[in-house]
């Protein structure tokens, strides 16, 4: 079974330019989380898509960052205008989803490291 | 609120070695779970066990441990004959949600084995 796939896997920009972020999850994997995780930290959630609704948004800086996953499957995290504190691992992860009270597990992709200069 | 803390920063052994990382958690609910993940150098995070807050048996997966401790909320990891492989970055979690969905992580301890 394929795991969650991103690209790319490296990205360096300068400050106040634009990037995205790409994430493929598990096939049949209902919820997709995009997780940031500075150097030296645990990850920290930004958004939780059920299908191709928000769950939660509510660590997303929503002045720069946003996100999208239109047809319920791939996903998209942007940032723009990119600051220097943004530099971390963009890790993108999705679990079944199967709601209610079953517990889901979550499986993360590789991450895409992000380098603000 | 809750809150994962993991004191150790940086532990290193020699290989063979038993080695424990520490995990301290605070939550106000009753019904939480906890979490360990491996993440290798490679970057991705590898889920290695999810523990329900009203089972407190210890649970053994071959060389891995787990002793989870209400008492002093905690949920100790260790690592039996450590090799180098197991070098890695390990994060222990909590989720207070039912489905286990919104998990907050501690800050990690990098585990090193030495050959």
């Amino acid at each position: 079974e394929a795991g969650v796939a991103q690209s790319p896997r490296y990205k360096i920009i300068e400050k106040r330019q634009s990037v995205a972020f790409w994430c493929n999850p598990i096939s049949g994997h209902a919820t997709l989380y995009w997780y940031q995780q500075i150097l030296g930290q645990g990850p920290k959630l930004l958004i939780q898509f059920q299908n191709n609704g928000v769950v939660d948004d509510s660590q997303l800086p929503k002045d720069r960052f946003s996100a999208e996953r239109l047809k319920g499957v791939d996903s998209t995290l942007k940032i723009q205008p990119a600051k220097l504190e943004d530099s971390a691992v963009y890790l993108c992860a999705s679990s079944l989803g199967r709601g209610g009270t079953s517990t889901d597990t979550q499986y993360f992709g590789p991450g895409t490291r992000l380098t603000v200069l | 609120a809750q809150k994962v803390t993991q004191a150790q920063t940086e532990i290193s052994v020699v290989e063979k070695e038993d080695v424990t990382l520490d995990c301290v958690y605070e939550t106000r609910d009753t019904t939480y779970y906890l979490f360990w993940y491996k993440q290798p150098p490679s970057g991705e995070l590898v889920f290695l066990i999810r523990r329900n807050s009203f089972d407190e048996q210890n649970e053994i997966s071959g060389r891995y441990s787990w002793n989870f401790q209400k008492s002093t909320s905690s949920f100790n990891f260790t690592i039996t004959a450590s090799q180098v492989v197991d070098s890695a970055v390990y994060f222990c979690a909590l989720s207070e949600d039912s489905s286990a969905s919104k998990i907050i992580f501690g800050s990690g301890t990098r585990l090193s084995i030495r050959p």
